[in-house]
């Protein structure tokens, strides 16, 4: 069982919109943080945005705010990103991960990732 | 927002090294910082968080120290699986950032 496995990647041209999944199994996603997390390809790692388990409050980074939307459907245990204007500087992989409880809000668990290419 | 500066970016050593990554935080961040471990093609894994606390399965090879604004990454004993790359992240304030990233070659 893969605790966290995204799905919705794919090629879209620039100006285009994307929806990412990530479904989690083995916890309870509904008390638990989430986040995305992207890398372009052969760089570092990039935090996009955040929601909490219960209060559902967001943040995001000022590089996808106003373009991408964070949300959650906790009886079905998934995370969306819905990601609109895309730009060639969103081409990544993106990363669904759960902030811990007990970890002082690291990152514990992470999903295998979902390419996103944005071109024309 | 918080930055946070990795060095060396790259580092070579030889398998029973003893190696240090630093990452400095350009504002105190108290012990909110964790080391993460991501091998080519693969998510990162958590390695250490609250700056020092060793997460559950990772080897006691790896250790994490510091508090405000610098912290360190040791591997006592470099083995060949830990030839990859380190990435810190800052968890004080939003938005989280993750330093730069540190590619441990092999000599």
């Amino acid at each position: 069982e893969v605790p966290l496995l995204e799905s919705g990647g794919g090629l879209v041209q620039p100006g285009g919109s994307l929806r990412l999944s990530c479904v989690a199994s083995g916890f309870t996603f509904s008390s638990s943080a989430m986040s995305w997390v992207r890398q372009s390809p052969g760089k570092g790692l990039e935090w996009v945005s955040v929601m909490s388990g219960r209060d559902t409050t967001t943040y995001y980074a000022d590089s996808v705010k106003g373009r991408f939307t964070i949300s959650r459907d906790n009886s079905n245990n998934t995370l969306f990103l819905q990601m609109s204007s895309l730009r060639a500087e969103d081409t990544a992989i993106y990363y669904c991960a759960r902030i811990g409880t007990y970890v002082l809000g690291a990152f514990d668990i992470w999903g295998q990732g979902t390419m996103v290419s944005v071109s024309s | 927002d918080i930055q946070l500066t990795q060095s060396p970016s790259f580092l070579s050593a030889s398998v029973g090294d003893r190696v240090t990554i630093t990452c400095r935080a350009s504002q105190g961040i108290s012990r909110y910082l964790a080391w993460y471990q991501q091998k080519p093609e693969k998510a990162p894994n958590l390695l250490i968080y609250a700056a020092s606390t060793l997460q559950r399965g990772v080897p006691s090879r790896f250790s994490g120290s510091g508090s405000g604004t610098e912290f360190t990454l040791t591997i006592s004993s470099l083995q060949p699986e830990d030839f990859t790359t380190y990435y810190c992240q800052q968890l004080n304030s939003y938005p989280l950032t993750f330093g730069g990233g540190t590619k441990v070659e092999i000599k």
